[in-house]
């Protein structure tokens, strides 16, 4: 079974410093991979996706993430916070097969403050 | 071009009683999904359905739950005889095609509260 872990359920940086929220995943496979962003009382935002297509994929509001094999790694990263980032981060995977191909399955979730 | 919409936003059940969730997916998608989120919790898988036809219910509890996707009109979750425990974010998405690395599009959820 495919599955992703988030290391650390809560991350606080100061604006303007470097954002790295950690995903880890495990699948036998190549998986596909995303990073969406929840702010309070609202649904899921895409940020951006892996398909395999290049290791190094850059996402909206200046956020990117670099997949790395060797690591089963799929880390999120901003170079700069700013305030409007302040919100819960999940990584997910795809399932496979017929059914399940469209199944995401999330990690625990990552609350990001950032401090003044 | 709308969202994907899910209504009602909030709503509130005693125990007992049913709720009914609906989700109208993005224009064109006919792919539906529902998660959901317990608090302090992320999303769990519940349901997939295409239209009039349920895919994959693995992760939806065997009783008091059941979901539909209709020829015309929204998908809807329904959950009878409620419990405290059902209290949660129940969210929809949805994607045009099936498969992987397919993006998708998530409702802003309603949130279900079991007094």
């Amino acid at each position: 079974a495919q599955s992703v872990t988030q290391l650390g359920s809560h991350v606080s940086v100061s604006e303007g410093a470097l954002v790295l929220l950690r995903c880890n995943y495990s699948s036998s496979v190549p998986p596909y991979l995303f990073w969406y962003v929840q702010y309070p009382n609202q649904g899921l935002q895409l940020l951006l996706k892996y398909t395999s297509a290049a290791t190094l994929v850059k996402g909206i509001n200046g956020f990117e993430a670099e997949f790395k094999k060797s690591e089963t790694s799929f880390h999120l990263t901003k170079p700069s916070a700013h305030m409007s980032d302040a919100a819960e981060y999940f990584c997910a995977v795809s399932g496979l097969g017929e059914t399940s191909g469209s199944r995401l399955t999330f990690g625990e979730g990552t609350q990001l403050t950032v401090n003044p | 071009n709308a969202g994907v919409m899910q209504n009602p936003r909030h709503l509130v059940r005693r125990r007992g009683q049913e709720a009914r969730l609906r989700c109208s997916p993005m224009k064109g998608h006919s792919h539906v999904y529902w998660y959901r989120q317990l608090p302090e919790e992320g999303l769990k898988f519940m349901v997939y359905l295409q239209k009039e036809n349920i895919i994959d219910e693995s992760g939806m509890p065997k009783e008091r739950f059941s979901a539909e996707f209709p020829k015309e009109g929204p998908s809807i979750l329904r959950i009878q005889q409620v419990v405290r425990g059902d209290s949660a974010a129940y969210f929809c998405a949805s994607s045009l095609i099936a498969g992987g690395p397919e993006t998708q599009y998530f409702g802003p959820g309603t949130r279900l509260l079991v007094l």
